[in-house]
């Protein structure tokens, strides 16, 4: 049972250089998410996906980028990044929207950025 | 603006209850999300209240007083596994999660 796969699981990465997180979910659900935890605050939301073909900027969609060209898979990539990227990042999903009251988690990306 | 408070962290003793409180202020509201977080893991789903009261599920109760922007997590017969911090998340009218900092407890023997 997969569920929600990211990848890398960890990388430290020198600022200024591009860099792709990759996030595969085998559970058909429409809807995917980007987070990013930060210590003392709450998960904050950076892209989203409601169904395959549309994308979604949320709270903090500055720095990222995502694309959905299939059910299953939805990248974020940082073009250039910056040290304030310094973080750990989640990627989600849930059937039709969070308003099905569950979403389910990837393991987490830490990133680094030097 | 929106907003989520918890505590940020609490202490209980095993066997004990203990009562995680989340106030919150959101444009429009469509339910309270209770998640669960162990050290260095993702969030797993613990309840959704949308009506106020309170909803029982094995050990873990959550309950939902919408007038008062309340809502509390309540965690009995406390193991050593319940260590975690639990994260509060409201949604607003445009189903929009927002997120509290999240609680740390810590379980003592």
């Amino acid at each position: 049972i997969a569920g929600i796969t990211q990848a890398p699981t960890s990388q430290i990465l020198a600022a200024g250089r591009r860099m792709t997180l990759r996030c595969t979910q085998d559970m058909r659900h429409n809807a995917m998410y980007w987070y990013r935890q930060d210590l003392g605050l709450g998960l904050r939301l950076i892209h989203y996906s409601n169904t395959a073909g549309t994308t979604g900027k949320g709270e903090v969609p500055d720095g990222y980028s995502v694309s959905r060209a299939n059910t299953d898979d939805f990248p974020l990539t940082l073009a250039s990044a910056v040290p304030s990227q310094t973080s750990v990042y989640f990627c989600a999903s849930s059937e039709q929207g969070a308003n099905t009251g569950e979403l389910f988690f990837g393991e987490g990306s830490r990133l680094t950025v030097l | 603006g929106q907003n989520i408070d918890q505590p940020t962290e609490m202490t209980a003793t095993e066997g004990a209850i203990v009562q995680i409180n989340c106030t919150y202020q959101t444009s429009g509201f469509n339910g309270l999300f209770w998640y669960q977080q162990h050290a260095g893991e993702a969030p797993t789903f613990l309840s959704y209240n949308v009506l106020d009261g309170l909803e029982e599920k094995g050990r873990f109760s959550s309950f939902l007083s919408r007038s008062k922007g309340y809502s509390y997590l309540l965690l009995k017969e406390l193991q050593m596994k319940d260590s975690a911090s639990y994260l509060c998340a409201a949604m607003d009218s445009n189903y929009q999660l927002i997120w509290g900092a999240g609680t740390k407890l810590i379980i003592k023997p």
